[in-house]
Protein backbone atom coordinates (compact mmCIF):
# COMPACT_ATOMS: atom_id res chain seq x y z
CA UNK A 1 0.00 0.00 0.00
CA UNK A 2 1.51 3.52 -0.57
CA UNK A 3 2.47 5.31 2.44
CA UNK A 4 3.48 8.73 3.21
CA UNK A 5 7.60 8.45 4.31
CA UNK A 6 8.91 11.00 6.23
CA UNK A 7 12.74 11.40 7.61
CA UNK A 8 14.80 11.50 9.82
CA UNK A 9 12.17 9.87 12.34
CA UNK A 10 14.06 12.18 14.85
CA UNK A 11 16.47 15.14 14.89
CA UNK A 12 17.72 17.00 17.40
CA UNK A 13 18.82 20.02 17.11
CA UNK A 14 20.56 23.63 18.62
CA UNK A 15 18.39 26.68 18.94
CA UNK A 16 18.97 28.94 15.82
CA UNK A 17 20.06 26.28 13.37
CA UNK A 18 18.53 25.72 10.07
CA UNK A 19 16.48 22.43 10.01
CA UNK A 20 15.28 20.66 6.75
CA UNK A 21 12.27 18.01 7.56
CA UNK A 22 11.89 15.50 4.25
CA UNK A 23 8.55 13.99 3.08
CA UNK A 24 7.77 11.63 0.13
CA UNK A 25 4.11 11.92 -0.68
CA UNK A 26 2.58 9.68 -2.18
CA UNK A 27 3.45 8.82 -6.12
CA UNK A 28 -0.08 10.52 -7.75
CA UNK A 29 -1.09 13.03 -5.02
CA UNK A 30 -0.95 16.68 -5.94
CA UNK A 31 -1.63 18.32 -2.50
CA UNK A 32 0.80 18.23 0.09
CA UNK A 33 0.68 19.46 3.66
CA UNK A 34 2.73 20.36 6.74
CA UNK A 35 1.14 19.69 10.28
CA UNK A 36 2.75 19.61 13.85
CA UNK A 37 1.69 18.73 17.03
CA UNK A 38 3.22 19.14 20.15
CA UNK A 39 3.82 17.30 22.76
CA UNK A 40 0.22 16.36 24.63
CA UNK A 41 -1.20 19.25 22.55
CA UNK A 42 -3.62 19.39 19.14
CA UNK A 43 -2.54 18.85 15.77
CA UNK A 44 -1.77 22.33 14.12
CA UNK A 45 -2.17 23.11 10.34
CA UNK A 46 0.87 24.91 8.99
CA UNK A 47 0.56 25.12 5.35
CA UNK A 48 -0.54 23.14 2.30
CA UNK A 49 0.69 23.52 -1.09
CA UNK A 50 -0.64 22.89 -5.09
CA UNK A 51 1.03 23.05 -8.39
CA UNK A 52 4.16 24.09 -6.77
CA UNK A 53 2.76 27.17 -4.58
CA UNK A 54 1.65 27.52 -1.20
CA UNK A 55 -2.38 27.31 -1.26
CA UNK A 56 -3.01 28.56 2.22
CA UNK A 57 -0.71 28.60 5.96
CA UNK A 58 -1.74 29.49 8.83
CA UNK A 59 -0.24 32.09 11.32
CA UNK A 60 2.58 29.58 12.61
CA UNK A 61 3.73 29.54 9.42
CA UNK A 62 6.01 33.16 9.61
CA UNK A 63 9.29 33.75 7.87
CA UNK A 64 11.39 31.29 9.58
CA UNK A 65 9.13 28.38 7.34
CA UNK A 66 9.25 27.28 4.21
CA UNK A 67 8.54 24.28 2.04
CA UNK A 68 9.82 23.10 -1.16
CA UNK A 69 9.19 20.84 -3.75
CA UNK A 70 12.83 20.68 -4.85
CA UNK A 71 12.39 17.30 -7.58
CA UNK A 72 9.10 16.42 -7.67
CA UNK A 73 8.70 13.83 -5.48
CA UNK A 74 10.58 15.07 -2.25
CA UNK A 75 8.12 17.74 -0.15
CA UNK A 76 10.58 19.70 2.66
CA UNK A 77 9.97 21.88 5.43
CA UNK A 78 12.78 23.96 6.29
CA UNK A 79 12.88 26.25 9.16
CA UNK A 80 15.15 28.97 9.24
CA UNK A 81 16.42 29.50 12.75
CA UNK A 82 15.22 27.27 15.26
CA UNK A 83 13.61 28.31 18.47
CA UNK A 84 12.76 26.10 21.38
CA UNK A 85 9.00 26.30 21.50
CA UNK A 86 9.52 24.73 17.63
CA UNK A 87 10.19 21.56 19.29
CA UNK A 88 7.40 19.40 18.28
CA UNK A 89 6.32 16.17 16.16
CA UNK A 90 5.72 17.32 12.25
CA UNK A 91 3.62 15.57 10.03
CA UNK A 92 3.53 15.27 6.33
CA UNK A 93 0.48 14.42 4.20
CA UNK A 94 -0.27 13.97 0.74
CA UNK A 95 -4.37 14.15 -0.99
CA UNK A 96 -5.60 13.39 -4.38
CA UNK A 97 -6.87 15.90 -6.23
CA UNK A 98 -10.30 16.74 -4.82
CA UNK A 99 -12.87 15.60 -6.95
CA UNK A 100 -16.52 16.46 -6.24
CA UNK A 101 -16.32 16.07 -2.70
CA UNK A 102 -13.69 16.09 -0.51
CA UNK A 103 -10.27 13.50 0.13
CA UNK A 104 -8.96 12.07 2.96
CA UNK A 105 -5.37 12.92 3.78
CA UNK A 106 -2.37 10.41 4.37
CA UNK A 107 -0.53 11.11 7.16
CA UNK A 108 3.75 9.92 7.21
CA UNK A 109 4.80 8.84 10.63
CA UNK A 110 5.89 12.09 11.38
CA UNK A 111 9.24 13.88 12.05
CA UNK A 112 9.97 14.38 16.06
CA UNK A 113 11.97 17.60 16.08
CA UNK A 114 13.40 18.45 19.52
CA UNK A 115 15.26 21.85 19.76
CA UNK A 116 18.12 22.22 22.80
CA UNK B 1 -7.67 29.23 15.27
CA UNK B 2 -10.56 26.90 16.73
CA UNK B 3 -12.35 26.45 14.19
CA UNK B 4 -12.41 22.79 14.99
CA UNK B 5 -13.51 22.08 18.91
CA UNK B 6 -13.85 18.98 20.24
CA UNK B 7 -14.38 19.78 23.81
CA UNK B 8 -13.69 16.49 25.97
CA UNK B 9 -10.03 15.32 25.94
CA UNK B 10 -10.86 11.95 27.36
CA UNK B 11 -13.80 9.53 27.43
CA UNK B 12 -13.65 5.97 28.90
CA UNK B 13 -15.85 3.42 27.81
CA UNK B 14 -16.63 -0.31 28.49
CA UNK B 15 -16.00 -2.53 25.97
CA UNK B 16 -18.98 -3.87 24.04
CA UNK B 17 -20.54 -0.42 24.87
CA UNK B 18 -21.23 2.42 22.40
CA UNK B 19 -18.57 5.05 22.08
CA UNK B 20 -19.43 8.66 21.25
CA UNK B 21 -16.90 11.25 20.01
CA UNK B 22 -18.24 14.74 19.42
CA UNK B 23 -17.10 17.78 17.54
CA UNK B 24 -18.19 20.93 16.95
CA UNK B 25 -17.09 23.74 14.15
CA UNK B 26 -17.56 27.48 13.79
CA UNK B 27 -17.24 27.92 9.74
CA UNK B 28 -20.27 26.77 7.83
CA UNK B 29 -17.85 26.57 4.57
CA UNK B 30 -16.34 23.16 5.52
CA UNK B 31 -18.09 21.04 2.87
CA UNK B 32 -16.22 17.78 4.03
CA UNK B 33 -15.64 16.08 7.72
CA UNK B 34 -13.36 13.90 8.73
CA UNK B 35 -12.21 11.25 11.54
CA UNK B 36 -8.21 9.79 11.75
CA UNK B 37 -6.94 7.84 14.84
CA UNK B 38 -3.99 8.56 16.24
CA UNK B 39 -1.68 5.97 18.29
CA UNK B 40 1.56 6.61 20.04
CA UNK B 41 4.60 7.77 18.20
CA UNK B 42 2.16 7.39 14.67
CA UNK B 43 0.88 9.76 12.41
CA UNK B 44 -3.10 9.96 11.75
CA UNK B 45 -4.89 7.55 10.14
CA UNK B 46 -7.72 8.07 8.50
CA UNK B 47 -10.98 6.80 9.89
CA UNK B 48 -14.49 7.80 8.30
CA UNK B 49 -15.64 11.05 6.23
CA UNK B 50 -18.94 12.66 5.42
CA UNK B 51 -19.92 15.36 3.12
CA UNK B 52 -21.55 18.51 4.14
CA UNK B 53 -24.55 16.65 1.46
CA UNK B 54 -25.14 13.92 4.06
CA UNK B 55 -26.12 13.38 7.06
CA UNK B 56 -24.96 10.05 8.30
CA UNK B 57 -22.49 7.56 6.95
CA UNK B 58 -21.90 4.29 7.96
CA UNK B 59 -18.54 1.52 7.77
CA UNK B 60 -19.11 -1.54 9.70
CA UNK B 61 -18.68 -0.13 13.84
CA UNK B 62 -17.93 3.38 12.84
CA UNK B 63 -20.59 6.01 11.88
CA UNK B 64 -20.79 9.60 11.91
CA UNK B 65 -23.68 11.78 11.84
CA UNK B 66 -23.71 15.44 10.82
CA UNK B 67 -26.16 18.13 12.13
CA UNK B 68 -25.19 21.06 9.63
CA UNK B 69 -27.67 23.61 11.80
CA UNK B 70 -25.76 22.71 14.68
CA UNK B 71 -22.40 22.57 13.11
CA UNK B 72 -21.78 19.71 15.14
CA UNK B 73 -20.25 16.35 13.64
CA UNK B 74 -20.34 12.87 16.49
CA UNK B 75 -18.42 9.66 15.95
CA UNK B 76 -20.41 6.36 16.91
CA UNK B 77 -18.48 2.83 17.38
CA UNK B 78 -20.57 0.08 18.78
CA UNK B 79 -19.40 -2.42 20.19
CA UNK B 80 -16.54 -0.48 21.36
CA UNK B 81 -13.10 -2.90 21.68
CA UNK B 82 -9.89 -2.26 23.43
CA UNK B 83 -8.41 -2.20 20.39
CA UNK B 84 -10.46 1.32 19.66
CA UNK B 85 -8.65 2.89 22.21
CA UNK B 86 -6.80 5.96 20.48
CA UNK B 87 -6.82 9.64 20.34
CA UNK B 88 -9.48 10.46 17.91
CA UNK B 89 -9.29 13.57 15.81
CA UNK B 90 -12.08 15.40 14.23
CA UNK B 91 -11.30 17.38 10.93
CA UNK B 92 -12.86 19.65 9.20
CA UNK B 93 -12.09 20.30 4.90
CA UNK B 94 -12.34 23.11 2.83
CA UNK B 95 -10.84 22.94 -0.60
CA UNK B 96 -8.30 20.47 0.41
CA UNK B 97 -7.28 22.34 3.55
CA UNK B 98 -7.81 20.47 6.50
CA UNK B 99 -8.07 21.90 10.09
CA UNK B 100 -8.03 19.72 13.30
CA UNK B 101 -9.49 19.44 16.60
CA UNK B 102 -7.40 19.20 19.87
CA UNK B 103 -8.57 15.38 19.85
CA UNK B 104 -10.06 13.11 22.66
CA UNK B 105 -8.44 10.04 23.77
CA UNK B 106 -10.68 7.27 23.94
CA UNK B 107 -10.09 4.33 26.59
CA UNK B 108 -11.83 1.08 25.84
CA UNK B 109 -11.68 -0.79 29.23
CA UNK B 110 -12.13 -4.83 28.91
Amino acid sequence: EPEVTQTPSHQVTQMGQEVILRCVPISNHLYFYWYRQILGQKVEFLVSFYNNEISEKSEIFDDQFSVERPDGSNFTLKIRSTKLEDSAMYFCASSEPRQVVGTEAFFGQGTRLTVV
Amino acid sequence: DQQVKQNSPSLSVQEGRISILNCDYTNSMFDYFLWYKKYPAEGPTFLISISSIKDKNEDGRFTVFLNKSAKHLSLHIVPSQPGDSAVYFCAASLNNDMRFGAGTRLTVKP
